[in-house]
């Protein structure tokens, strides 16, 4: 059974920064692409970054770009997302998804969803 | 990158058929065959129900279909049934290297 599971949510102030963590268990994570998607408060799926199953390739949304920044430690089966110069737009549900199986050509979908960190930007 | 457009909500009786469109521009649907639907049912996590336009994860329903013409697809759930009452969403690769989603769609099983 493949599980992802997220951390590192909490109550930050504005212009801070927080690191989320996604931590694999029954999937090898090095051997796939990797999202982040966030959801504020009773609102819609937004996604935020995407990384290479080695890391080399990263792409971030524009509403993040320069700000977050997504990595890997494939030796620990982890994922990452730096979050910098956090404002109150980012408070949000943070999720980290694999792409499916055999999907690293086109890794543009999600598959397996970790149940989210939360995040509260607020002073 | 403007998010997709999709109906704000649609609604159907048991058993009957519905489609939820969502609509971009040549920039992402048009484009690209790498349009993706999900479920999410409240407090809970996405679900991934069809990607690369009409491709079907193992595990999923076959009541649930896809497609695309021009820079619109569509997601069309055959037999409607309670449980399928949730939240839904498109989303498509773009020409910038990044996924924009749509706004989602309410699905209310009358």
């Amino acid at each position: 059974q493949v599980q992802l599971v997220e951390s590192g949510g909490g109550v930050v102030q504005p212009g801070k920064s927080l690191r989320l963590s996604c931590v694999g268990s029954g999937s090898i994570l090095s051997n796939y692409f990797m999202h982040w998607v966030r959801q504020a408060p009773g609102k819609g799926l937004e996604w935020v970054a995407l990384i290479s199953f080695d890391g080399n390739s990263r792409s971030h949304a524009d509403s993040v770009k320069g700000r977050f920044t997504v990595s890997r430690d494939n030796s620990n089966n982890t994922l990452y997302l730096q979050m910098n110069s956090l404002r109150a737009e980012d408070t949000a549900q943070y999720f980290c998804a694999r792409v499916p199986p055999y999907s690293n050509f086109a890794p543009y979908s999600m598959a397996v969803w970790g149940r989210g960190t939360t995040v509260i930007v607020s002073s | 990158q403007s998010a997709l457009t999709q109906p704000a909500s649609v609604s159907g009786s048991p058993g009957q058929s519905i489609t939820i469109s969502c609509t971009g521009t040549s920039s992402d649907i048009g484009f690209y065959n790498y349009v993706s639907w999900y479920q999410q049912h409240p407090g809970t996590a996405p679900k991934l129900l069809t990607f690369d336009v009409h491709k079907r994860p193992s595990g999923v329903s076959n009541r649930f279909s896809a497609s695309k013409s021009g820079n619109t697809a569509s997601l069309t759930i055959s037999g409607v049934q309670t449980d399928d009452e949730a939240d839904y969403y498109c989303c498509s690769y773009t020409n910038t290297n990044t996924l924009v989603f749509g706004g989602g769609t309410k699905l209310t099983v009358l």
